[in-house]
């Protein structure tokens, strides 16, 4: 079983549409998490950063991790053409320890 | 943030080849990170690159096959030794700019590696 858990996708939506993307993870003692961002054939991008538990919002993005089902998700709000990339869920047990990462869901915003 | 560039940023190489990734930071930074990104497959960290120490490296991967150099602390380089097929990939380095913080991990666009 692998640590951190993606729905690779692709995952289609219109435009506006509200976007939920989700992980499950296996290690309980995971407390940073974090989504990133990855255009095609550009690097990831920190998008979103919570520590624990609880919800973070950033513009259209809320993050939310919920450490008592071993489940995080980022929701997109009115979408846009331009958020359709390849979001990457990771995370990590301290500040030290190694970043663990989701294989990656494929979004797709069409006009 | 940080601005990471990599060179070159693809090649086709010949099985049996060796072919040298370099990273540059535009600021100086302690842990460096080598990573390689698989198709449909997560990110999966090669090794950490520190100044001035040998670089640390998981399990799965060995110095010989991938011999990395960390001479400042704004440059690193990874070699991707005697190359074979299964070594085409996206390899991507990192820096990381301290945490716990607003600021994690900041990646390269990345080298995409064609190995025939």
């Amino acid at each position: 079983q692998k640590e951190v858990e993606q729905d690779p996708g692709p995952l289609s939506v219109p435009e506006g549409a509200i976007v939920s993307l989700n992980c499950t993870y296996s290690n309980s003692a995971f407390q940073y998490f974090m989504w990133y961002r990855q255009y095609s054939r550009k690097g990831p991008e920190l998008l979103m950063y919570t520590y624990s538990s609880g919800n973070k919002e950033d513009g259209r993005f809320t993050a939310q991790v919920d450490k008592s089902s071993k489940y995080i998700s980022l929701f997109i709000r009115d979408s846009q053409p331009s958020d359709s990339a390849t979001y990457l869920c990771a995370m990590s047990r301290s500040s030290a320890s190694k970043i663990i990462f989701g294989s990656g869901t494929r979004l797709s915003i069409r006009p | 943030s940080a601005v990471i560039s990599q060179k070159p940023s693809r090649d086709i190489c010949q099985r049996g080849t060796s072919l040298t990734i370099q990273c540059q930071v535009d600021s100086q930074v302690t842990m460096m990170f080598w990573y390689r990104q698989q198709p449909g497959q997560s990110l999966t960290l090669i090794a950490t690159a520190n100044q001035g120490s040998e670089a640390t490296y998981e399990s799965g991967f060995v110095i010989d096959k991938f011999p990395i150099s960390r001479p400042n602390l704004t440059f690193s380089t990874l070699t991707v030794s005697n190359m074979s097929p299964e070594d085409s990939s996206i390899y991507l380095c990192s820096v990381d700019r301290g945490r716990p913080s607003n600021e994690t991990q900041y990646f390269g666009p990345g080298t995409r590696l064609l190995v025939l």
